[in-house]
């Protein structure tokens, strides 16, 4: 059974630091990685999605990278902001065919002004 | 395109009572997903369908929840009848069936609060 799951639970850190959230897997036969980022008392808004062909997706100050192999994924927010706190979430599609989607429990950021 | 639409965004209702979650996918997306949200569990995926019929109702807890899809536009997550143990956000998400590109896109969720 796939299992998904990040560390830190929650992460502090003051503007403008580049900081990494973990995201790791317990089957490597997955489709695809997808990051999300989370506010409070709203929908999850789609970061980044990874083909599990692909090494790593960028988007602006955010890098996603994967190593199926290892099971495990990261993603990198550059010069961080205040307006980046949220929770952010990752979660793994399973082989093709299925589309479904094992998300983890998520990284609470808090970025200081 | 207006995104995932869910309905009601908040509902309040006594133990007992039949709740029924309303939901609207994005035009030509194929997969629509059903997930729960609570603090213990984090998000749980209740049942999905692939072109309106479900694939995988694995998720859902007991004979108390149901989930239609009667047609590409529409799909509704039943719960008969509600306990507080049901309390939690549920959500609504879709995704193409494209190779590679199945980026899911969730509604705004329905706050569900058993008395």
């Amino acid at each position: 059974k796939q299992e998904v799951t990040q560390i830190p639970a929650a992460l502090s850190v003051p503007e403008g630091e580049n900081l990494v959230l973990n995201c790791s897997f317990t089957d490597s036969a997955i489709y695809n990685l997808q990051w999300f980022r989370q506010d409070p008392g709203k929908g999850l808004t789609s970061l980044l999605l990874i083909q599990s062909s692909q090494r790593e997706q960028t988007s602006g100050r955010l890098n996603a990278s994967l190593d199926k192999s290892s099971g495990r994924s990261t993603l990198y927010i550059a010069a961080s902001q205040p307006g980046d706190s949220a929770t952010y979430l990752c979660a793994v599609s399973l082989t093709s065919g299925t589309y479904k989607y094992i998300f983890g429990t998520g990284t609470r950021l808090k970025v200081l002004a | 395109d207006a995104g995932v639409i869910q309905s009601p965004r908040h509902e309040v209702t006594e133990m007992g009572q039949e709740v029924t979650l309303r939901c609207k996918p994005i035009s030509g997306h194929n997969s629509l997903f059903w997930y729960r949200q609570t603090m213990m569990r984090g998000l749980e995926l209740l049942i999905y369908f692939n072109n309106n019929v479900p694939i995988d109702d694995s998720g859902m807890p007991e004979d108390r929840f149901s989930a239609k899809m009667p047609n590409a536009s529409f799909s509704t997550l039943k719960i008969q009848p509600s306990e507080p143990r049901d309390s939690a956000v549920y959500f609504c998400a879709s995704s193409p069936q494209v190779t590679g590109a199945n980026v899911l896109t969730f509604g705004a969720g329905s706050r569900l609060t058993v008395l």
